[in-house]
């Protein structure tokens, strides 16, 4: 089965400073990762995906994510924080079941921005 | 595009009590999920429609949990007895047809307290 392992539970960093998440995951084929970004009161929104092709993904806000199958790893960045970034992240994968998928979250990183 | 409606947004209960979830995905989408998130963890994946098929339900306590999605469009969520362990924010999410390349659409969550 598959699983996802984000290391650090709370992370703060500066406003403009860069930011990293962590993310591993475990899973025998190759996967499709993603991830989620839950504020505050609300649902989770999707930053962004890999699937196949070019390891380095753009999403929205300004984030990207690369991945890299010999870390098992597929980290989230961002080269300048603002403000409005402070949220949970989750990292999750997709792992096939039969004839279903499933998506597996991570526990999540809390991210804080200070002023 | 209106989004995944959830309700009630809150709900508190005494132990042993039932309670239910309601939740109107998008319009036109195919498949339906239940997430709880425990606080401090990530979602974890409770049930999966197709319509009005169920294609998960291996991590839903069956003996006390239930859903249905009749006419493949709502669905509603019971927990008869509840017990203090099912506090948790219950989210609803749905996407078009269901492929693992898919981006999932989440409601704002239904806040759970168990006394």
């Amino acid at each position: 089965a598959q699983s996802v392992t984000q290391p650090d539970i709370h992370i703060t960093v500066s406003e403009g400073a860069s930011l990293e998440l962590r993310c591993n995951y475990s899973y025998g084929a190759t996967p499709y990762l993603f991830w989620y970004v839950q504020s505050p009161g609300q649902g989770l929104q999707l930053l962004l995906k890999y699937f196949s092709g070019d390891t380095l993904v753009q999403g929205i806000k300004g984030f990207e994510a690369e991945f890299k199958r010999s870390q098992s790893s597929f980290n989230l960045r961002k080269p300048s924080v603002h403000w409005s970034d402070a949220a949970e992240y989750f990292c999750a994968v997709v792992g096939s079941g039969g004839s279903n998928y499933k998506l597996t979250f991570g526990k999540g990183t809390l991210l804080t921005v200070n002023p | 595009e209106a989004g995944v409606a959830q309700s009630p947004r809150y709900k508190i209960i005494e132990k042993r009590q039932s309670v239910a979830f309601w939740c109107n995905p998008i319009s036109g989408h195919a498949t339906l999920y239940w997430y709880q998130q425990i606080l401090g963890q990530g979602p974890k994946l409770l049930i999966q429609f197709q319509n009005n098929g169920v294609v998960d339900d291996s991590q839903l306590p069956k003996d006390r949990f239930s859903a249905e999605r009749l006419k493949g469009v709502d669905s509603t969520l019971k927990i008869q007895p509840a017990k203090l362990e099912d506090s948790a924010v219950y989210l609803c999410a749905s996407s078009r047809t269901g492929n693992p390349n898919e981006k999932l659409f989440f409601g704002s969550g239904t806040q759970l307290s168990v006394l």
